[in-house]
């Protein structure tokens, strides 16, 4: 099992839509949670940390499941400009953060 | 605000050949890394300095070496330059080790 795993997708979802991913994690000791966002050909940026149960951040939540160890991303009223690839990032401690490879999200007008 | 700023942005190579990729920070972050961002492997970890005089290897040194120069600097070299290496190498820096990274607009390398 990968030490973190996200759906590729694309996900595409038309504007206005609400559309969650989820991050799976393996390593129970992970203590901090991230999403960034990275749109193509450009760096990733920093979008949403998680330490407890979740966060919020105006159209964007992020809720942590520990139980069933995966992250969740929740967007609400999907943008145009929302479209970009998601990538969730796992502190497992042991010196060591590790990324997902990425969930695609396109917005259809 | 600049935030971190790393060059080139483009480089060609021909296998053997070394060259060193830059990296600088304003943030005045204690630890900074480099990243290798590949098709379908997501970003891996090369080498990384949690703190100003100190670099340690991540998942995939191999190839490469560091220097933590000062704080706001921290450069990557490849001595010998190899088609495995081409890739898109991203600079990040963090005020908490492994916490919040803020990443460079990435250099695009290819080696030939």
């Amino acid at each position: 099992r990968k030490e973190v795993e996200q759906d590729p997708g694309p996900f595409n979802v038309p504007e206005g839509a609400t559309v969650a991913f989820n991050c799976t994690y393996s390593n129970s000791a992970s203590q901090s949670f991230f999403w960034y966002r990275q749109d193509c050909r450009k760096e990733p940026k920093l979008l949403m940390s998680v330490y407890s149960s979740g966060n919020e951040d105006g159209r964007f939540t992020a809720q942590l499941n520990r139980a069933s160890q995966y992250i969740s991303l929740l967007i609400r009223d999907s943008k145009l400009s929302d479209s970009a690839t998601y990538l969730c990032a796992v502190n497992s401690g042991y010196q060591k953060v590790t990324f997902g490879t990425g969930t695609k999200l396109q917005v259809i007008p | 605000n600049a935030g971190v700023t790393q060059t080139p942005k483009f480089q060609v190579l021909k296998t053997g050949q070394s060259m060193t990729l830059q990296c600088a920070q304003d943030m005045n972050h204690n630890s900074m890394y480099w990243y290798r961002q590949d098709p379908g492997m997501g970003l891996r970890l090369i080498y990384y300095s949690a703190s100003e005089g100190t670099t340690d290897k991540g998942e995939v040194p191999n190839g490469y070496n560091v220097s933590r120069l000062n704080k706001r600097e921290f450069s990557l070299r490849l001595e010998s330059a190899a088609p495995s290496q081409t890739s898109v190498y991203f600079c990040a820096s963090s005020a908490v080790f492994n916490e919040k990274l803020f990443f460079g607009s990435g250099t695009q390398l290819s080696v030939l």
